[in-house]
């Protein structure tokens, strides 16, 4: 199975700075790669698919980069909105698996 | 818009079965373009994919090689749903439990692109 490693794990932040969440997998996924938001009691929620391709309906701060092995997620203006934890998520072989997550707070 | 609701108990003894319904509206269980997922959050585990079923000519069933042996999910087509049930239940199985769909392209199979609101699920005597 891939595994997917996130870092940095906890990241404080003010509104308005531009913060950047990595995720490495275990091996090549190519642009296999998804991004999510979760806040507390709510369910995951899809941002970003194929690495770096906006779901519907998702801000243009939110951008996604990478390939094979190392992938990012940058917020380029963080909204007070924005604090959440975020996950990636590998889709290019079975079964899927996730990343251990990156809670973001405001500083 | 899709929308999933799940439903079922939020404690359940050792040893006995775990069982939770997702309903869906807005698509259907006998898509050939979505799979029916359950994933569970823990503490300990993290975000875990458990299963999934989905229809093309005939309805497949694939599970995580972690609870094979006491899962199995389930579509209803006469209610447009689809369940859980996880057999022989520990504390370990205590997680919040999600079903999801995943939209099936050329490309990936396992995009969740909607979730159902989640169950804790709770098992304690």
């Amino acid at each position: 199975d891939i595994q997917l490693t996130q870092s940095p794990s906890f990241l404080s932040a003010f509104v308005g700075d531009r913060v950047t969440i990595t995720c490495r997998a275990s091996q090549g996924i190519i642009s296999s790669l998804a991004w999510y938001q979760q806040k507390p009691g709510k369910a995951p929620k899809l941002l970003i698919f194929g690495a770096s391709t906006l779901q519907g309906g998702v801000p243009s701060r939110f951008s996604g980069s990478g390939s094979g092995t190392e992938f990012t997620l940058t917020i380029s203006s963080l909204q007070p909105e924005d604090f959440a934890t975020y996950y990636c998520q590998q889709l290019h072989t079975y079964p899927p698996s996730f990343g251990q997550g990156t809670r973001l707070e405001i500083k | 818009q899709v929308q999933l609701q799940q439903s079922g108990p939020g404690l359940v003894k050792p040893s006995q079965t775990l069982s939770l319904t997702c309903a869906i509206s807005g698509d259907s269980v006998s898509s050939n373009s979505a799979a029916w997922n359950w994933i569970r959050q823990s503490p300990s585990r993290g975000l875990e994919w458990l299963g999934r079923t989905y229809y093309k000519s005939k309805w497949y069933y694939d599970y995580a090689v972690s609870v094979k042996s006491r899962i199995t999910v389930n579509p209803d087509t006469s209610k447009n749903q689809f369940s859980l049930q996880l057999n022989s239940v520990t504390p370990e199985d205590t997680a919040v439990y999600y079903c999801a769909r995943a939209r099936i392209t050329s490309d990936w199979s396992t995009l969740f692109d909607y979730w159902g609101q989640g169950t804790l699920v709770t098992v304690s005597s």
